[in-house]
């Protein structure tokens, strides 16, 4: 099955621009979802197909992809954005429904 | 508003099986828009879907677990219900619940959401 590969770790300061990859041969042909999952608590869907925000969700939260290659960019980060962020996707193999990544802590300095 | 809140013993032994419920308010499970999915977290690693279920009988299970693994659905309570056979320390986790989109057309994307607040289940003797 396909999988998908995210950075460990990714650091911003405060009010700057961040933005976490997510790689895999899946995104060839599907979009990914991004999940923001704070210590203790449940992953919060952020981002879904191309550019989709759940209502609740902040502006400063955007999705984009290229080849084989999925981003989630924050711009202006704040503090409560502190989290680890997952992505997901359809796996092209197909028998494999979901293949999710393995999640990027991020840190705002 | 949707809720999923997940329920079920927090301490199962090795090869026993692990059997928990999702109860599901604000919306019919028997929905034919949208699956419904268990995901697990082991402590301190990161997500892992165990499988969804579509419009009461079909099914679909990681490849890597669908051996011991099975979805049901009882609409008369609105609940979502999970058993991993064989359990082993290995599948100590925090298991969720979630809503799980799925489109095929004209570009294939899946999402879950929302989550139920998940349970941790410890496999331990």
């Amino acid at each position: 099955s396909s999988e998908l590969t995210q950075d460990p770790a990714v650091s911003v300061a405060l009010g700057q621009t961040v933005r976490i990859t997510c790689q895999g041969d899946s995104l060839r042909t599907s979009f990914a979802s991004w999940y923001q999952q704070k210590p203790g608590q449940a992953p919060l869907l952020v981002i879904n197909g191309k550019n989709n925000r759940p209502s609740g969700i902040p502006e400063r939260f955007s999705g984009s992809s290229s080849g084989d290659t999925a981003s989630l960019t924050i711009i202006g980060t704040q503090a409560e954005d502190e989290a680890v962020y997952y992505c997901n996707s359809r796996d092209r193999s197909g028998d494999q429904l979901v293949v999710f990544g393995g999640g990027t802590k991020l840190t705002v300095l | 508003q949707l809720q999923l809140q997940e329920s079920g013993p927090g301490l199962v032994e090795p090869s026993e099986t692990l059997s928990l419920t999702c109860t599901v308010s604000g919306a019919s499970i028997s929905s034919s828009t949208y699956y419904w999915g268990w995901i697990r977290q082991p402590p301190g690693k990161g997500l892992e879907w165990i499988g969804s279920l579509f419009n009461i009988g079909t099914t679909f299970y990681s490849s890597s677990l669908k051996s011991r693994v099975l979805i049901s659905v009882d609409t008369s309570e609105n609940q979502l219900s999970l058993k991993l056979s064989s359990v082993t320390a290995a599948d100590t986790a925090v298991d969720y619940c979630a809503r799980h989109g799925i489109v095929v057309l004209p570009t294939p994307m899946s999402w879950f959401d929302p989550w139920g607040q998940g349970t941790l289940v410890t496999v331990s003797s």
